[in-house]
């Protein structure tokens, strides 16, 4: 059984361009959440999204940021006009419901040049 | 505002050298407390689930405990491949939403 799929592992981009990050939740999980991991810093929640529904984005950057979930396929997390600030590792995790343990993919390090 | 604190922020050990690791929280209620596994460039990896105060669980050499206001990671004989950061989360009772409340984490390392 295939655990949380994230790539690419590693994106570079220049100032001002989009990066996608896409996730494949484990087999059977239909829960999905984001997570930010800045240098020295912790992981912060961003959004929480079941299949083509965003549940709880209380994290999320009101600019800029955007997730889906769509009925077939990935969840992506789209930044948009990306910035050095946007240099981070970016986790995502999958559960089978809102209240079971969740498991984390190997992340995204996005660096922004 | 809610809040889980660490500590010590980074810990030293002998290898066989038993400690443990302290993850304090402030929630308005606790659903679960969650420990996690962090190696260097990977992802967090899933070790425990705690829900009520009293519970403990344990996995090989490490042992979950928790209390109404903190709970307790402790590592007894560790070895060197026991070295990472240890993550603790917890999930607030009145969030339907699965969302995590992380600490700073500790980093561990154990020297043979």
């Amino acid at each position: 059984n295939a655990g949380v799929m994230q790539n690419p592992r590693h994106l570079v981009r220049r100032r001002g361009q989009e990066a996608r990050l896409r996730c494949s939740p484990m087999k059977g999980h239909s829960h999905v959440y984001w997570y930010r991991q800045l240098p020295e810093e912790g992981l912060k929640f961003m959004v929480y999204l079941q299949k083509e529904n965003i549940i709880d984005e209380s994290g999320m950057p009101k600019e800029r940021f955007s997730a889906e979930f769509p009925k077939e396929g990935p969840s992506i997390l789209r930044i948009q006009q990306v910035v050095r600030g946007d240099s981070a590792a970016y986790f995502c995790a999958s559960s089978r419901d809102w209240n079971t343990e969740a498991f984390f993919g190997q992340g995204t390090r996005l660096t922004v040049v | 505002e809610d809040q889980v604190t660490q500590s010590p922020e980074a810990l030293r050990l002998q290898e066989g050298e038993s400690s443990s690791l302290n993850c304090s929280y402030t929630v308005s209620g606790l659903r679960g407390l969650f420990w996690y596994r962090q190696d260097p460039g990977k992802g967090p990896e899933f070790l425990f689930t705690l829900y009520s105060a009293g519970e403990e669980k344990e996995k090989e050499r490490l042992k979950a405990t928790l209390t109404k206001k903190e709970s307790f990671l402790h590592i007894t004989a560790p070895k060197p491949e026991d070295s990472a950061t240890y993550l603790c989360a917890v999930q607030e009772f009145t969030s339907n939403t699965g969302k995590l409340i992380f600490g700073q984490g500790t980093t561990l390392q154990v020297k043979p």
